[in-house]
């Protein structure tokens, strides 16, 4: 079922520091390319998402960057802070599909 | 809106016994989603439903587990019986297709134990 890798697994970054997180699918056909943040106790939440026709996309601290050839997109995190310790979600899909990575537990040190 | 709705929140039961883990998608909303978190695995989808009909369960375990969405405010996700390696974070989640391009929604979770 696994269609989407993500990683690292885990990731300890200095506050002011930038959190990159990787991932890469496989089926050419998913056009939607969202990142779900998740704080503990809390259901995943849609935080930042891009569609294939851009290369990238950026809402305050946080940037999309995709790359179509080689089937990988990332997240950027700029000026990591405390409160962005969490896990996130990259993910893959269509109208009819949405395929999820294993998640990145991300933790920010003040 | 209240945004998705699951319950209970928390749900501790022995082995062997049958689970009812509830539902309530935003209204308006016809996709509806049943994932299952663990450490080892990650969020896996369970199966999914559109307009009140099941169209993907191949994510089921087994035949231990079934889903039911028997109208557009009402889903079930049921273990009978359940084992501990069930033990997870389920998550229910709904989403509309349109500009909002599946946009999913999560429910706050419930989290069984199987002793």
């Amino acid at each position: 079922q696994q269609q989407v890798k993500q990683s690292p697994q885990s990731l300890i970054v200095q506050k002011g520091g930038i959190s990159i997180i990787n991932c890469a699918y496989e089926n050419t056909a998913f056009d939607y390319f969202p990142w779900y943040q998740q704080f503990p106790g809390k259901g995943p939440a849609l935080l930042i998402a891009i569609r294939p026709d851009v290369s990238e996309k950026k809402e305050g601290r946080f940037t999309i960057s995709f790359n179509k050839s080689a089937k990988q997109f990332s997240l950027h995190i700029m000026d990591s802070q405390p409160g962005d310790s969490a896990t996130y979600f990259c993910a893959a899909g269509d109208n009819n599909d949405m395929r999820f990575g294993a998640g990145t537990r991300l933790t920010v040190k003040p | 809106d209240a945004g998705v709705i699951q319950s209970p929140r928390h749900e501790v039961t022995e082995m062997g016994q049958e689970v009812t883990l509830r539902c309530k998608p935003i209204s308006g909303h016809d996709y509806l989603f049943w994932y299952r978190q663990t450490m080892m695995r990650g969020l896996e989808l369970l199966i999914y439903f559109n307009n009140n009909v099941p169209i993907d369960d191949s994510g089921m375990p087994e035949d231990r587990f079934s889903a039911k969405m028997p109208n557009a405010s009402f889903s079930t996700l049921k273990i009978q019986p359940s084992e501990p390696r069930d033990s997870a974070v389920y998550f229910c989640a709904s989403s509309t297709p349109g500009l909002a391009k599946n946009i999913q929604y999560f429910g706050a979770g419930t989290r069984l134990s199987v002793l």
